[in-house]
């Protein structure tokens, strides 16, 4: 069974930019989460979808958003491009309900110079 | 507020012996606790998960302990091997994540494996 995909794997943007993040979770998932991981805040959750619903949502600002399409697969969005949103972006698959195993991909490599 | 943390940042355990890597947290009422192993430019990877109503669960080579008490997760790695060395990570399903899947994760302890 193939894993979670992430695309792209590395991107590089200037402050002010917005950009796009996209994830493809296993088959058969149907719960995609979202987290952002620096070394100074470790990994922080950003939000889940569960069949094309924001179920969660962490404490980010209104900057970051998501969405989840019919197929589960989802985007996360970032506007107005900050210095401190260099990160790696994680989604997570998972199928659902509570304390269901959670699935990382290998991420997005975000800088923001 | 609710974290959930470690107590060692690094850890450095002699190929073959057995790795203890603690974590604390702080939301008596979390259901739910895995630990994961993430590896250098890779994405956390599922180790071992355990629920409230156990004490105790095993793997391959895996241990996790749960001491409800004095809020204290630990993940035991038996016969430690190179393979092993990464950073390791709890997390926590919180109370008010609503049956969803949004985690708390700790900062994460970095296992060292000397040859």
């Amino acid at each position: 069974k193939a894993g979670v995909t992430q695309t792209p794997r590395y991107l590089i943007k200037t402050r002010g930019q917005q950009v796009t993040l996209s994830c493809s979770p296993i088959s058969g998932h149907r719960s995609v989460s979202w987290y952002q991981q620096t070394p100074g805040q470790g990994l922080q959750f950003l939000f889940e979808y569960f069949s094309e619903t924001q179920r969660n949502k962490g404490n980010f600002p209104g900057r970051f958003s998501g969405r989840q399409f019919s197929n589960s697969r989802s985007e996360m969005n970032v506007s107005t491009l900050e210095l401190g949103d260099s990160a790696l972006y994680l989604c997570a698959s998972a199928t659902a309900g509570l304390g269901y195993e959670q699935y990382f991909g290998p991420g997005t490599r975000l800088t923001v110079t | 507020g609710e974290s959930v943390g470690l107590h060692l940042p690094t850890l450095s355990v002699q190929e073959g012996d057995n790795s203890i890597i603690n974590c604390a947290y702080s939301n008596s009422a979390s259901d739910y606790f895995i630990w994961y192993k993430q590896e250098s430019g890779k994405g956390p990877q599922f180790i071992i998960d355990i629920r409230s109503n156990m004490d105790k669960r095993q793997g391959q080579r895996v241990t996790v302990l749960l001491n409800k008490t004095v809020k204290h997760l630990s993940l035991q790695i038996a016969a430690t091997q190179p393979g092993d060395s990464a950073v390791y990570f709890c997390a926590e399903n919180p109370l008010d994540s609503g049956n969803t899947g949004k985690l708390i994760f700790g900062q994460g302890t970095t296992l060292q494996v000397k040859p």
